[in-house]
């Protein structure tokens, strides 16, 4: 998975709780991504960022705040965890040209 | 809004069929489109990419046809093996130093010995 981990991999959490993902790279690379996954929906960007402590909204940004203070470490949480938020999230990398490569995931389970 | 529409949702071939997956865009800023191949459990995985300037490109087994005046681009894989099944996206980039890629919403193939 191109020098890419993600953490927890698995995470079942309570509706109203917060909740941090972790995005941790070993290639150095500039750009990183937060997408998540759901059936009929594809893959959507939440929040990107283009350097250290810079940061951008995605297609679906709300609910949901990022933070990278490190080139590499992508963090994305979940102020308040919904239901809604139910879904796989991926983390990806890019070097500063098109091509992104994906993390292995975290199904996040709301309840 | 961006968009890529991407048919079918899901497909059942042979092995040895050629499964074909189609894509359309309407941005014309897009300039790079990407097909990435996706195992239950894993993370999506680039397959092949290709520029407007070219009408097709081809790796191994997976071409790429690309029609710019039809604002439509095409995955086939020859001689597809059960190994294949996967869910596929097709994606888009619109260029101008931007690296955000807009997705398909994916099509789940399915190769039956």
């Amino acid at each position: 998975d191109a020098g890419i981990t993600q953490s927890p991999r698995h995470k079942v959490t309570e509706t109203g709780t917060p909740v941090t993902l972790r995005c941790h790279q070993t290639e150095n690379h500039r750009y990183m991504y937060w997408y998540r996954q759901d059936p009929g929906h594809g893959l959507r960007l939440i929040h990107y960022s283009y350097g250290v402590k810079d940061t951008d909204k995605g297609e679906v940004s709300d609910g949901y705040s990022v933070s990278r203070s490190k080139t590499e470490d992508f963090l994305l949480t979940l102020e308040s965890a919904t239901s809604s938020q139910t879904s796989v999230y991926f983390c990806a990398i890019s070097p500063g040209q098109e091509t992104q490569y994906f993390g292995p995931g975290t199904r996040l389970l709301v309840l | 809004q961006q968009q890529v529409k991407q048919s079918p949702q899901s497909l059942i071939v042979q092995k040895g069929g050629i499964p074909i997956i189609n894509c359309a865009y309407e941005n014309t800023a897009f300039d790079y489109f990407p097909w990435y191949q996706q195992f239950p459990g894993k993370g999506p995985a680039l397959l092949i990419a290709i520029r407007p300037d070219v009408s097709e490109k081809k790796e191994g087994r997976f071409t790429i046809s690309f029609n710019k005046s039809a604002k439509q681009f095409s995955l086939h894989i020859m001689d597809s093996q059960p190994g294949d099944s996967a869910t596929y996206f097709c994606a888009a980039n619109s260029g101008a130093g931007s690296y955000q890629l807009t997705f398909g919403k994916g099509t789940k193939l399915s190769v039956i010995p």
